[in-house]
């Protein structure tokens, strides 16, 4: 079965730069989370997305920016990247608002140096 | 506001033993209740919800919860525990008029041979 996909894997970036993160909704599912997990961290709600309009924001910084596409795939930009940005980021999908459950990606670990 | 306590950090038990690892939550209104599970540099992978229906939820793997409403509780439980169970769980939910999930802080599970 098709899963929620997320690109990069790993990236590695430096103080100040600039990432960008993928995510790539299971079919048929309108809705994308965006999570933060730091290490030994549970994930942390950063911001969601239905049917490309957002529907809630967390504790997301105000350097960080997303989006949901026509084709319901979304993605997480990251600016000005500080250390304490490293962390492992998690998208999930679910159709509608969930009453079905989550899917979770397997993530991507953002290591800024 | 939603949230989620897990008030055991790790919980280790013998391979055979039950596992049983502890939840509570704090939300408005009837809860939507989840377990994930997340092995070393994974993802979060789907082991059970309660939504509405029947207290004892069966999920993947053997493992079950039981959704207690007067304790506001939801511990997960397997009768016997397997090396291979050894690993981070979390705890999450969801308020009925909700999209996001709040996570607990996880439960490292370790199941000795």
């Amino acid at each position: 079965a098709a899963g929620v996909i997320q690109s990069p894997r790993h990236l590695i970036k430096e103080k100040r730069e600039t990432a960008t993160l993928k995510c790539y909704p299971i079919p048929r599912h309108d809705t994308v989370y965006w999570y933060q997990q730091g290490p030994g961290q549970d994930p942390q709600f950063l911001i969601s997305f239905y049917e490309k309009m957002q529907s809630d924001k967390g504790s997301i910084p105000d350097r960080f920016s997303a989006q949901q596409f026509s084709d319901y795939h979304s993605e997480l930009n990251m600016s000005s990247l500080e250390l304490g940005d490293s962390a492992l980021y998690f998208c999930a999908s679910s159709e509608g608002t969930g009453n079905y459950g989550y899917t979770f990606g397997s993530g991507t670990r953002l290591t800024v140096v | 506001a939603q949230s989620v306590a897990q008030p055991e950090d790790q919980v280790n038990v013998a391979e055979g033993n039950p596992l049983t690892v502890k939840c509570t939550y704090s939300v408005s209104g009837n809860p939507y209740l989840f377990w994930y599970v997340q092995y070393p540099n994974r993802g979060l992978q789907f082991l059970l919800k309660y939504i509405t229906g029947d207290n004892l939820v069966k999920g993947s793997y053997g493992f079950e919860a039981e959704f207690n409403k007067s304790q506001t509780s939801f511990h997960l439980k397997k009768p016997s525990a397997l090396v291979s169970d050894s690993a981070l769980y979390f705890c999450a939910v969801r308020a009925p008029n909700d999209y996001k999930l709040s996570f607990g802080a996880g439960t490292t599970v370790t199941v000795r041979a």
